[in-house]
């Protein structure tokens, strides 16, 4: 089946740093990417959606400022988490469509802020 | 905003009984699905049913939909240990690139 990778699956850093985070999907064009954030022992919100080569659409009370969103191709897309803070130490996992509509998810990102 | 209702939230059986996780929805739906989720993973693809369904079946999973009632169940016949992790419904709303709402969730634990 179709493979959506992120990288990285662990990232550690520092109060009042950027980290990006990257989507892939290995072996199909996305029409759209989605972001979704989960806390521990919760379920996935979704963030934002992302078309390529459009703006992203934020889900209501997602700071667009603070997590910005680049899909530059049809097989990438970027979350940037600026100025990060403890609060927003997450599992980020994205999901990509393809052309028939399929949803694949990735493995998924640790971020924790110290 | 998450519109999906799970129960029970957390489930604990022995090796080989039959799990049943159950969901709930707010609005008219077009797919309801169910994932699995080991912690700290990503999420594994179970099943679609689409809203014209009512049953589907793959494996030892069994998913029923009841759109009258806006529910959704997973039964997981014969459990095995490695069935142990997080079950999540998630629905949509729309054909075409749809954004999931997901459920929050059932943890189950398979005892041997």
């Amino acid at each position: 089946g179709a493979v959506v990778s992120q990288h990285p699956s662990r990232v550690i850093c520092k109060s009042g740093t950027s980290v990006k985070i990257e989507c892939r999907s290995l072996d199909f064009q996305a029409t759209t990417m989605f972001w979704y954030r989960q806390f521990p022992k919760q379920s996935l919100m979704l963030m934002a959606t992302s078309n390529e080569g459009s703006k992203a659409t934020y889900e209501q009370g997602v700071e667009k400022d603070k997590f910005l969103i680049n899909h530059a191709s049809l097989t990438l897309s970027t979350l940037t988490v600026t100025s990060a803070h403890p609060e927003d130490s997450s599992f980020y996992i994205c999901s990509a469509t393809d052309p028939s509509y399929e949803q694949y998810f990735g493995p998924g990102t640790r971020l924790t802020v110290t | 905003s998450q519109q999906g209702e799970e129960d029970p939230q957390a489930l604990s059986i022995q090796e080989g009984e039959n799990a049943t996780m159950n969901c709930s929805y707010k609005t008219s739906i077009n797919n309801l699905q169910w994932y699995r989720q080991n912690s700290g993973r990503g999420l594994v693809h179970l099943i679609l049913i689409r809203s014209n369904e009512r049953e589907k079946h793959s494996g030892r999973l069994r998913v029923t939909l009841d759109t009258s009632k806006k529910s959704s169940s997973l039964l997981i016949t014969a459990s095995r240990a490695a069935d142990t992790a997080s079950y999540f419904c998630a629905t949509d709303n729309k054909k075409g690139a749809q954004k999931l709402v997901f459920g929050q969730g059932t943890r189950l634990t398979i005892n041997p």
